[in-house]
C-alpha cells in the first residue's frame, strides 16, 4: 500500500524559508485521482490544510497561506516537496504529508489518507 | 470558511461505555464530513467518509451520523485501543478544508 515519509530541517531561522520533501513508496505520484498533500498540527492545536498538488501540476492551497506557499513534485524522484517562506515562531508546527484520493464521482478529493509520520519543524533564531 | 466546532474537547469514559462526539459547522455542509482517530505520537487516519460511511477495515463499533450542520461520531463500546483524539473535517467548500479543534478520549 502507498506509504509517505517527510523529511527536512527540524529548526528554521525567523524569515527563512521552511522546505520539506514527502517521499512516497507503494504506489507513483503520477498515478490518476491522487493529489498530494500538506497538512500541518500546530503544537497544543488543530490540523490545518496547507495545499495539495495534481499529477499535471495544477495547485490548490489555503488561501490563507497561499502568498507563502509553492508545492511542487518531482516525478523522477517519486517525490512532492514544500516551501514555506517567511517563516515565523507561528509556523512551528508538525507538519504532515498525505494522500488526497477521488473517491468514484467526485471531482475534487474529500479527505486524506494515508498520512505520513509527520516531522516537527521549529522556528527559532 | 467554514469553521467546525467539536464537543466535548476532551472525554474520560470507562472500557465499554458508549461515547459520543459532536461537530457542529458553521453553514450548511450536507453529509460532507470525515472522521479521524489520532492515536498518540501517531499521524490521524482516517475512520468515516460521507458523515456516515465507514473506511475499509474500520471496527463495526464506530459510527457516524448527521446532515446539514450538527454530526455526530459514536464508539459503541469503547475500548483501550480507542484512546485517541478525533477530528472532524468538511469538504463542503472545496478545495477549502478545515477541521475541528479535536476531542481528546481517555480512559477512566
Amino acid at each position: 500500500q502507498v506509504q509517505l515519509q517527510e523529511s527536512g530541517p527540524g529548526l528554521v531561522k525567523p524569515s527563512q524559508t521552511l522546505s520539506l520533501t514527502c517521499t512516497v513508496s507503494g504506489g507513483s505520484i503520477s498515478s490518476a485521482g491522487n493529489y498530494w498533500s500538506w497538512i500541518r498540527q500546530i503544537p497544543g492545536k488543530g490540523l490545518e490544510w496547507i495545499g495539495y498538488i495534481y499529477k499535471r501540476g495544477s495547485t490548490y492551497y489555503n488561501p490563507s497561506l497561499k502568498s507563502r506557499v509553492t508545492i511542487s513534485l518531482d516525478m523522477s524522484k517519486n517525490q512532492f516537496s514544500l516551501k514555506l517562506n517567511a517563516v515565523t515562531a507561528a509556523d512551528t508546527a508538525v507538519y504532515y504529508c498525505a494522500r488526497a484520493g477521488l473517491r468514484l464521482g467526485e471531482i475534487s478529493p474529500s479527505g486524506f489518507d494515508p498520512w505520513g509520520q509527520g516531522t516537527l519543524v521549529t522556528v527559532s533564531s | 470558511d467554514i469553521q467546525m466546532t467539536q464537543s466535548p474537547s476532551s472525554l474520560s469514559a470507562s472500557v465499554g461505555d458508549r461515547v459520543t462526539i459532536t461537530c457542529q459547522a458553521s453553514q450548511d455542509i450536507s453529509k460532507s464530513l470525515n472522521w479521524y482517530q489520532q492515536k498518540p505520537r501517531r499521524a490521524p487516519k482516517l475512520l468515516i467518509y460521507d458523515a456516515s460511511n465507514l473506511e475499509t477495515g474500520v471496527p463495526s463499533r464506530f459510527s457516524g451520523s448527521g446532515s446539514g450542520t450538527q454530526f455526530t461520531f459514536t464508539i459503541s463500546s469503547l475500548q483501550p485501543e480507542d484512546i485517541a483524539t478525533y477530528y472532524c473535517q468538511q469538504y463542503d467548500n472545496l478545495p477549502r478544508y478545515t477541521f475541528g479543534q479535536g476531542t481528546k478520549l481517555e480512559i477512566k
